[in-house]
Order: C-alpha cells, then structure tokens, then sequence
C-alpha cells in the first residue's frame, strides 16, 4: 500500500541553525501540507501546496519557513533560523484531490537544543 | 472560523467495554468534510473515516461506527468491543470546502486519549 515517507526520523539542531526536513507523498497525490504537533498538544496546520505554489499557510508559516517540491517526488520544509519554540513533530501529508482524506507520514520529531 | 471540540481529554475503559468519543464542530460552510485520525504510541496518524456534509447516514466499519448529526454539529466515535490495540489517542478534525482554486486544511480537535485496560 503507497504511503507518505519522511525522513529524517529524528532531528536534533542548534537554536539559530537551518534545517530541512524532507517528506516523498504518494506518488499519484496532487496535494501536499506540512503540520506539527508540540509535544502532548494538537495537530496545527502549517501549509498547503498545490501545483507548485502555496496554497494557504496559518500564522505559524511564517518568514523563517520555506516549502518546495524540488523534483517530482520530494516535497521539503525548510525552517531558516530555528528557535527552541520550533520543537515538535513535524507530518507531512498528501492528498488526491480536494477535500480527499489526507495520508500523514510517520513525521519528523524535531529538537531544538 | 472553524473549531473542533474534543471535550473528553482522556477516557479509560476496560477491554470489551464499548466506548464513545465525543465531537462538536463549528463552521460557518454549509459544505464542509470531518475526520477521524488515530494516534498509537508509535506517534504516526492513521485515518479512519471521512464524512462530507451531505451525508449524515451514519457508518460502521466493523468494530467502529461513527454518528454523524449536523442538528447538533457532532461527529461521534463509538469502539464496540473494546481491544487493548485500540489505545491510542484520537483525533477529530474539520475542513471547509473554499471556493475557490485551492486546498483544503485540517483544523484538529485536542484529542481524546484511549487507554484500553487488559
């Protein structure tokens, strides 16, 4: 069964260091988000990308964040210049088409030391 | 804007015992999509079910059945025959059909954690 991957598993970096964190969705999904979950607390929206651009981003996505899908299987976050705040498990997710139920990957946990 | 409302932080129950999770929404859409996820330990989200706003037929899937009604704006999750594999937290989530050209985002409820005793 096709399944959305992430790598890496676990990512531990330094407050001020750039990261990317890299998500392959399902090959034939045209839908692609980014969420993170804090440690105990609720899924949050991030953004969503289609057909190469940014679809919609919340208040979270801000400058620091960055979404590309440099080649057609990988779909990468890139947080700048990280804080001890960015700490969390970070799902990718792919969808078919509109409104489709999402497939979440096993996520990124990501530590901000 | 829309809101999901998981109002049972946790519930524990012993195995065999049937359960129900609770869920309220709100959105201003008439057209509008609800999920339920689930979160094992291992920390993946698997989905579960997908419900459109047109269709409040409600639906079991084997030991699952979910209880849709939009007078009430509640999506409920009821486990039959509870396992201890069913332990996990779980998720409800909303999303709004838009207009126009684009996605549809997830707005996740707290969660609901399941603790299944042996």
């Amino acid at each position: 069964e096709p399944e959305v991957t992430q790598t890496p598993s676990h990512q531990v970096t330094q407050m001020g260091q750039e990261v990317i964190l890299r998500c392959v969705p399902i090959s034939n999904h045209l839908y692609f988000y980014w969420y993170r979950q804090i440690l105990g607390q609720k899924v949050e929206f991030l953004v969503s990308f289609y057909n190469n651009e940014i679809s919609e981003k919340s208040e979270i996505f801000d400058d620091q964040f960055s979404v590309e899908r440099p080649d057609g299987s990988n779909f990468t976050l890139k947080i700048r210049s990280t804080k001890l705040e960015d700490s969390a498990m970070y799902f990718c997710a792919s969808s078919e088409g509109r409104a489709f139920e999402q497939y979440f990957g096993p996520g990124t946990r990501l530590t901000v030391t | 804007a829309q809101k999901v409302t998981q109002a049972q932080t946790e519930i524990s129950v012993v195995e065999k015992e049937d359960v129900t999770l609770d869920c309220v929404y709100e959105t201003r859409d008439t057209t509008y999509y609800l999920f339920w996820y689930k979160q094992p330990p291992s920390g993946e989200l698997v989905f579960l079910i997908r419900r459109n706003s047109f269709d409040e037929q409600n639906e079991i899937s084997g030991r699952y059945s979910w209880n849709f009604q939009k007078s009430t704006s509640s999506f409920n999750f009821t486990i039959t025959a509870s396992q201890v594999v069913d332990s996990a937290v779980y998720f409800c989530a909303l999303s709004e059909a838009i207009s126009n050209f684009g996605n549809e985002k997830l707005t996740f409820g707290t969660g609901t954690r399941l603790t299944i005793i042996p």
